[in-house]
């Protein structure tokens, strides 16, 4: 079937640290992968996504590339602030196209000043 | 311009009774998913609409969970019986044409608690 695993939270960093965020996945056939963020007290939003092997996607500093032989879908950013604390899933689109998402648990971030 | 709205925001019900979740997508947009998110996990797919009709509906865990959505706008997700399983953030989402390059747009949810 198709599944996602996220990294265990909470994480906590310090501002202007780099952060990763693992993301691995199930599929079959060939997905389109997501990370979606939702900040305090606000709905799910779209950070960024890929749709290919091989594919990066890119949103406010953050970046995402699509690892077919790996499986993985992991979110970094090289230096993080205080307003990136949220909560961040890793999702798949099992078909692609048709919106129908397959989320992982989702991974708790807090930056300290 | 205004979001994915939905109501009420919080909801608490005793076990047995009926509730109704309501959600008012964004104007125009002919897709409209709903998502049950339990405590500590991800979102689930619940089902899925195209207008007026639901094109898959394969995540409703169970025949008490019915949505309609009859002018192909606002839809009305539907728990008979309620269980305190059925605790949960319900997410609306709709989006322009429901394929890949409309991005989703989610509502924040209502929370349903059963007693």
């Amino acid at each position: 079937g198709n599944s996602v695993t996220q990294m265990e939270g909470p994480v906590t960093l310090s501002e202007e640290a780099f952060l990763t965020i693992n993301c691995t996945y199930t599929a079959t056939g060939y997905p389109s992968l997501f990370w979606y963020v939702q900040y305090p007290g606000e709905g799910l939003q779209l950070l960024l996504k890929a749709t290919k092997a091989d594919d990066k996607g890119s949103n406010k500093g953050f970046e995402a590339t699509y690892r077919k032989e790996t499986t993985s879908f992991h979110l970094e950013k090289g230096s993080v602030q205080v307003s990136d604390s949220a909560v961040y899933f890793c999702a798949l689109e099992p078909i692609q196209g048709a919106q129908k998402l397959v989320f992982g648990q989702g991974t708790r971030l807090t930056i300290n000043p | 311009g205004a979001g994915v709205s939905q109501t009420p925001s919080n909801k608490v019900t005793e076990k047995g009774k009926y509730v109704e979740l309501r959600c008012d997508p964004i104007s125009g947009h002919t897709a409209l998913y709903w998502y049950r998110q339990s405590l500590g996990q991800g979102p689930e797919f619940l089902i899925y609409f195209q207008g007026t009709g639901a094109a898959d509906d394969s995540g409703l865990p169970n025949d008490r969970f019915f949505a309609v959505r009859p002018e192909g706008s606002v839809s009305t997700l539907k728990i008979q019986r309620t269980e305190r399983g059925d605790s949960a953030v319900y997410l609306c989402a709709s989006s322009l044409l429901g394929q890949g390059n409309s991005p989703l747009h989610f509502g924040n949810g209502t929370r349903l608690t059963v007693t």
